[in-house]
């Protein structure tokens, strides 16, 4: 059965700071790992898809990695901004979307 | 940029009652999703559908909760009997081809119940 867990559950950076988010999965065999972003009381935003043939993605100061043997995908943002702050979600499908508990970051003006 | 949509985005109940919850899906997709964040807690997966039928459902979908798509553009959630510990955020996702695409999810209806 799959798992996905995220570390660390939370995060306080300095804005500017760059700064990497931690995903682990239990099962290699994954299509494609996704990121998403949600803001407190809000819908989720998707921010990157990584296809299980690919190693990275990137949108502008989001980069992802994906190392489907070790089961780990790492969220990279560059040049951290007040308004990245929110809770990041990494997901696998399984026939449905496994989600992790996500990663609360909080950038210090 | 099409987008799925939700209402209502909030909805107040009693427990016992009847509640629907309303998803329009992104028009050219052929996958419909519905999940659930208890608050603090992961988003877990409730159901799938496809061609008019659950694909898939998870143990949480149990007899009180059932999904339709009444026309062509409406994807719903009904729970028959709420209880207390259905108080969630409920959200609509939607695919072109299944989960190995991206999901597109919509704002989400948060639901209590009283």
């Amino acid at each position: 059965k799959q798992e996905v867990t995220q570390i660390p559950a939370a995060l306080s950076v300095p804005e500017g700071e760059n700064l990497v988010l931690n995903c682990s999965f239990t099962d290699s065999a994954i299509y494609n790992l996704q990121w998403f972003r949600q803001d407190p009381g809000k819908g989720l935003t998707s921010l990157l898809l990584i296809q299980s043939s690919q190693r990275e993605q990137t949108s502008g100061r989001l980069n992802a990695s994906l190392d489907k043997s070790s089961g780990r995908s790492t969220l990279y943002i560059a040049a951290s901004q007040p308004g990245d702050s929110a809770t990041y979600l990494c997901a696998v499908p399984d026939g449905k979307i496994i989600f992790g508990k996500g990663t609360r970051l909080h950038i210090l003006p | 940029e099409p987008e799925v949509t939700q209402t209502p985005s909030h909805q107040v109940t009693q427990m016992g009652q009847e509640v629907i919850l309303r998803c329009v899906p992104i028009s050219n997709h052929l996958y419909f999703y519905w999940y659930r964040q208890i608050l603090g807690q992961k988003v877990e997966f409730l159901v799938s559908f496809y061609n008019n039928e659950i694909s898939e459902k998870s143990e949480i979908f149990d007899d009180q909760f059932s999904v339709e798509r009444p026309d062509g553009s409406n994807f719903t959630l009904k729970i028959r009997s709420t209880k207390l510990e259905d108080s969630a955020m409920y959200f609509c996702a939607s695919s072109k081809q299944g989960h190995r695409e991206t999901q597109y999810f919509g704002p989400g209806t948060r639901l209590l119940v009283l």
